[in-house]
């Protein structure tokens, strides 16, 4: 079975600063789709970026950058430049390349503070 | 605006009432989900429908019932909950991979947040 770790329940950052969100995954799939999604407070979940497992490259959008390292099945999200509106529960998901977003797969999320 | 919305946003219920949440999608997709948002766990499948057909049901109990009329619409009946259902749920939408376009992403709603007295 997949499983999807965040080891850092909570984590807090200052404004304008760069903050490091850790996930770890375990799979015996060779293809697959990786994700973290933002959950700001009472307001919608959204996607931030996404990684196909296949592409070696590290996905960008625009503040936000992934540190794919597939053989160590980490998959961690760097926020640079670090804003308010960046306070949010964050959680990593999975889902294998084969199937439907039925086996999403998330973790348990860390709660990110930016403080002014 | 977002593409799901999901109502009521608030319900507090008796555990001897009935009531209903209602999701309804404008993304123009054919799968839609209802998970369960607990404090520090891991978001839960409870049911999947795509193309209007249940394919999902990860053992929820039967005081949860769905409903999935058309693609754009889904409902969460609930009846004799338990204070332990208190929780968040989320409902969303994708495109069913086997019809493509598929991207591995959901779209969710805000959610409504349940308390069971």
């Amino acid at each position: 079975a997949q499983t999807v770790t965040q080891s850092q329940p909570e984590m807090s950052v200052q404004e304008a600063e760069t903050v490091t969100l850790s996930c770890t995954y375990d799979t015996s799939e060779s293809n697959y789709y990786l994700f973290w999604y933002k959950q700001p407070p009472s307001r919608q979940m959204i996607l931030v970026i996404r990684q196909e497992a296949y592409k070696q490259q590290n996905a960008t959008e625009n503040r936000f950058s992934v540190n794919f390292q597939k053989a160590a099945k980490s998959f961690s999200l760097k926020i640079s430049d670090s804003q308010l509106g960046d306070t949010a529960m964050y959680f990593c998901a999975f889902t294998p390349l084969q199937g439907g977003s039925e086996k999403l797969v998330f973790g348990k999320g860390t709660k990110l503070t930016v403080n002014p | 605006e977002t593409g799901v919305t999901q109502t009521p946003r608030h319900l507090v219920m008796g555990m001897t009432n009935k009531k209903s949440l209602k999701c309804e999608q404008h993304l123009g997709h054919n799968a839609m989900y209802w998970y369960k948002q607990s404090a520090k766990k891991p978001l839960e499948l409870m049911f999947v429908y795509s193309l209007e057909e249940r394919v999902e049901n990860n053992s929820v109990p039967s005081r949860f019932s769905p409903e999935c009329p058309n693609s754009s619409h889904l409902f969460l009946h609930l009846h004799t909950l338990q204070p332990e259902d208190s929780a968040l749920y989320l409902c969303a939408s994708s495109q069913d991979y086997r019809t493509g376009g598929n991207t591995g992403e959901l779209f969710f709603g805000e959610g409504s947040r349940l308390t069971v007295l």
